[in-house]
């Protein structure tokens, strides 16, 4: 069974704080995802890495970074945390990228979640 | 920009009674993939579709994946509490390596 773990379930952070959220998946997969959910507006993609040291922008990065140092762990880092990044933060992975074929591997595999409160 | 929308956003049923939710993309998709969230738990993948009007059943629950590769609906027949959480969507966004979700429809089913 594919495992995502991420380092805290809750946490709570002082606006201007750096923030670190780490996740690891032990399936040796290639891709990694960071997402943020809020109700309503569903998963939104902040940061996504397809090989270790590579990372793509997804469709929310302002006020994100991340790191990809290890195939096995992807850091989402909040550089100085505002009250609007207030969220529940998912990390996902994947095996790799194939699209359109039904070998399953690019479904992705959700860790149980950070939910942040920033004050 | 491409766009994957839901609906509905919510919906309540009576414990035996039929759900359905619909997923619709701006662009064609070359395949959609559907999660399930329980409540206080994280998404979880329940299927892949890959062709034109392709029709999957697990159990109570069938998946279609439109003519055009546009749509796609889930079904759920007679309804239990377990199947009480939020649905989404996903399709792979054009050129890229990443999924857009809808924005989910969030089931509750009454005993």
């Amino acid at each position: 069974d594919v495992k995502v773990t991420q380092s805290s379930r809750y946490l709570v952070k002082r606006t201007g704080e750096k923030v670190f959220l780490e996740c690891v998946q032990d399936m040796d997969h290639e891709n990694m995802f960071w997402y943020r959910q809020d109700p309503g507006l569903g998963l939104r993609l902040i940061y996504f890495s397809y090989d270790v040291k590579m990372k793509e922008k997804g469709d929310i990065p302002e006020g994100y970074s991340v790191s990809r140092e290890k195939k096995e762990r992807f850091s989402l880092i909040l550089e100085s945390a505002s009250t609007n990044q207030t969220s529940m933060y998912l990390c996902a992975s994947s095996l790799y990228w194939t699209s359109g074929t039904s070998l399953g591997t690019d479904t992705q595999y959700f860790g149980p979640g950070t939910r942040l409160t920033v004050l | 920009g491409q766009q994957v929308m839901q609906i509905p956003q919510y919906q309540h049923v009576q414990e035996g009674e039929d759900f359905t939710t619909y997923c619709n993309s701006s662009t064609t998709l070359s395949n959609i993939q559907w999660y399930k969230q329980r409540p206080g738990g994280h998404p979880v993948f329940l299927i892949q579709l890959v062709k034109s009007g392709e029709v999957k059943k697990q159990k109570r629950l069938t998946f279609q994946f439109g003519e055009a590769k546009k749509n796609s609906s889930l079904h759920i027949t007679a309804t239990q509490t377990t199947d009480v959480g939020t649905y989404f969507c996903a399709g792979p966004s054009s050129g890229t390596y990443k999924y857009i979700f809808g924005t989910g429809t969030r089931l509750k089913v009454l005993a």
